[in-house]
């Protein structure tokens, strides 16, 4: 199976602060590689796809960027409504496989 | 509006089976692909399994620690997707998810097969949480 690692696990950070959160495979995986947004209690929020391709109604301070094995999840000013857990997702192989998250808090 | 209504999470002792169901509406459910995520309580999702559409074969595929234990299927007449989880063990515990990558948003028609691989899980359903102790 392709392992998914994240960094950081946690983050705080301030409202209007850019924060940017990794991903990397164990192999490459090219540009198969999507990010999420989840909140506590409900089902993850699909956010990005193909590693910088916005989902509709995605705002614009969310940008992804990275190919092969290396990821990255960008927000460029932190919004109230953005403190969640994110979680990669490669979609390379049959069985996907998720990052262990990183959840971003309120400092 | 394209909605997943996950059902039939519970209680059960370790080596019991139970039986969720996922009830599909707002779009062509035959034509999909199905996925079946879990996530275990303060962990990340993890991927369970996929049954592929019948006119793509209805094939299946299973995460290693679920596989020969839980089943997947789906009815096409009653737009319902079923995970048959058998032999269940405590690590089972979680909170089980359908979902599929529909492609909404993107325009013409796209092959199931590419949404799979060059898209992502873009509809889930609430959730129904399976507890798996004695």
């Amino acid at each position: 199976d392709v392992q998914m690692t994240q960094s950081p696990s946690s983050l705080s950070a301030s409202v209007g602060d850019r924060v940017t959160i990794t991903c990397r495979a164990s192999q490459n995986i090219f540009n198969f590689l999507n990010w999420y947004q989840q909140k506590p209690g409900k089902a993850p929020k699909f956010l990005i796809h193909a590693a910088s391709t916005l989902q509709s109604g995605v705002p614009s301070r969310f940008s992804g960027n990275g190919s092969g094995t290396d990821f990255t999840l960008t927000i460029s000013s932190l919004q109230p409504d953005d403190f969640a857990t994110y979680y990669c997702q490669q979609s390379y192989s049959t069985s996907y496989t998720f990052g262990q998250g990183t959840k971003l808090e309120i400092k | 509006d394209v909605q997943l209504v996950e059902s039939g999470g519970g209680l059960v002792k370790p080596g019991g089976s139970l039986r969720l169901s996922c009830a599909a509406s707002g779009f062509t459910f035959s034509n999909a692909w199905m996925i079946w995520v879990r996530q275990a309580p303060g962990k990340g999702p993890e991927w369970v399994g996929r049954i592929k559409s019948k006119v793509d074969g209805e094939t299946t595929e299973y995460a290693s620690p679920v596989k020969d234990r839980f089943t997947i299927s789906r009815d096409d007449s009653k737009d319902t997707l079923y995970l048959q989880m058998n032999s269940l063990k405590i690590d089972d515990t979680a909170v089980y998810y359908c979902t599929s990558c529909l492609g909404l948003g993107k325009s013409g028609v796209v092959p199931a097969s590419m949404l799979y691989y060059y898209y992502g899980m873009d509809v889930w359903g609430q959730g129904t949480t399976v507890i798996v102790s004695s």
